[in-house]
């Protein structure tokens, strides 16, 4: 199975600030990568695929870039209600696996 | 509106079997993959199967091969996961979740609320 490793696993930002998330995979994935972000005690959202294309309805602060093995998600600007956890999924192999997920947590 | 429900947790004995079942409204279900996905209390998101459109093919993770099973009725626009031999480590959020397709891109785009399955003597 492709092991996704996210870094930080948690980070304390301040609103207005910029956040980087990276993800790296043990292999390859040729940007077959998703973001989602979850809210506790709440089902994930879609953010993101193909690691750079924003979903419909998920504001332009979010972007997504990288290739190979490794990839960021960014949120140039931290707004209050962008606090939760976010994960990268691969769906380069047919066995999908997920990142540990990183918590954004008011600084 | 696209909506996912999902049923049929609840709290089960080691060596127990539990099938739970999710619900889709709003589109045309027999047109996407379908996924479960579940989530440890506190922790992480872990993929756990995948089905194709019509059934005839599906994929596990390696922690749930050979003892879970994942189906679905078109019929009756819903989607399952048998669940045998249940441990302790099985205990989960589990959320099933629609797949799309963008231009060699798949991914979960609708999530159900999820169902809690809880194994413990």
């Amino acid at each position: 199975d492709i092991q996704m490793t996210q870094s930080p696993s948690s980070l304390s930002a301040s609103v207005g600030d910029r956040v980087t998330i990276t993800c790296r995979a043990s292999q390859g994935i040729s940007s077959s990568l998703a973001w989602y972000q979850q809210e506790p005690g709440k089902a994930p959202k879609l953010l993101l695929y193909g690691a750079s294309r924003l979903e419909r309805g998920v504001p332009s602060r979010f972007s997504g870039s990288g290739s190979g093995t490794d990839y960021t998600l960014t949120i140039s600007s931290l707004q209050p209600e962008d606090f939760a956890t976010y994960y990268c999924q691969q769906y380069y192999s047919t066995t999908l696996t997920f990142g540990g997920g990183t918590k954004v947590e008011i600084k | 509106e696209v909506q996912l429900v999902e049923s049929g947790g609840g709290l089960v004995q080691p060596g127990g079997s539990l099938r739970l079942s999710c619900a889709a409204s709003g589109f045309t279900f027999s047109s996407y993959w379908m996924h479960w996905v579940r989530q440890d209390p506190g922790r992480g998101l872990v993929w756990v199967s995948r089905i194709q459109r019509d059934g005839s093919s599906t994929t596990y993770a390696d922690s749930v091969k050979g003892r879970f099973t994942i189906s679905r009725d078109n019929a009756k626009n819903t989607l399952y996961l048998q669940m045998n031999g249940l441990r302790a480590e099985d205990t989960a959020v589990y959320y099933c979740a629609r797949e799309t397709s963008i231009g060699g891109s798949y991914f979960s785009d609708y999530w159900g609320q999820g169902t809690l399955v809880t194994v413990s003597s």
